[in-house]
């Protein structure tokens, strides 16, 4: 009963660097999230994927891209690693997009620090 | 003024004693309201939902939402050293202005129960 994975859960990158931060899940959830979560700032929405097929920017997108490969499987792409990137990253899915009344469920995180 | 307010605390409470954390939101059309409890370096666990005004209770914690005066907040009796965490409160915010309804995150209460 794995809900959601995320892979890797530790990296640590140079500037300039690119990496491709990896998350399934298997709830056969129709919707998938990526945040970042810095210290007091709460967790942020970069972007997300409302259904297969379709995905769309969040509050902060800049410096990401995103891909949703089929339903199970959304990733998160940086394309140059930069300082301001250093974060926790965390997938989420829910069975629909949240017009409705549907919590997230998370993954487990990836600590990423951008030298 | 955030969308989502919470203190960040700490809140030191007593083993045994009733832990209150609030939460206030900007939005006053919002419907959806949630509860998450992030243990230190792991994801976040949703514990409760509440979507009308009044007292949702479930187990040891118990939701309260008052719309009129869009704060929403969480009780947990008999508090143990094992519910020391940071508790996120989550709303959905209505945008009218297209795009999605949004869930944005507070930043967190850190619990702290002592024995």
């Amino acid at each position: 009963n794995a809900g959601v994975t995320q892979t890797p859960k530790f990296q640590v990158l140079k500037t300039g660097q690119s990496m491709t931060l990896q998350c399934a899940q298997d709830m056969n959830h129709n919707s998938m999230y990526w945040y970042r979560q810095d210290p007091g700032m709460g967790l942020r929405l970069i972007y997300y994927s409302a259904s297969e097929g379709t995905t769309d920017k969040g509050e902060v997108p800049n410096g990401y891209n995103v891909s949703r490969l089929n339903k199970r499987e959304f990733s998160l792409r940086l394309e140059s690693a930069a300082p301001s990137q250093t974060s926790v990253y965390f997938c989420a899915s829910s069975e629909f997009f949240p017009y409705s009344n549907q919590p997230q469920h998370f993954g487990d995180g990836t600590r990423l620090s951008i030298l | 003024q955030k969308e989502v307010e919470q203190n960040s605390g700490p809140l030191s409470v007593p083993e045994g004693a009733i832990a209150s954390l609030n939460c206030t939101y900007s939005d006053r059309v919002s419907q959806s309201f949630f509860w998450y409890r992030q243990y230190s370096g792991k994801s976040p666990e949703l514990i409760m939902s509440i979507y009308s005004n009044g007292d949702k209770e479930d187990g040891r914690f118990t939701a309260q939402l008052n719309k009129a005066s869009q704060y929403v907040s969480l009780l947990i009796r008999d508090s143990q050293p094992s519910d020391s965490a940071t508790y996120l409160c989550a709303v959905i915010l209505t945008t009218f202005s297209g795009g999605y309804n949004k869930l944005i995150f507070g930043a967190g209460t850190r619990l702290a129960v002592h024995p």
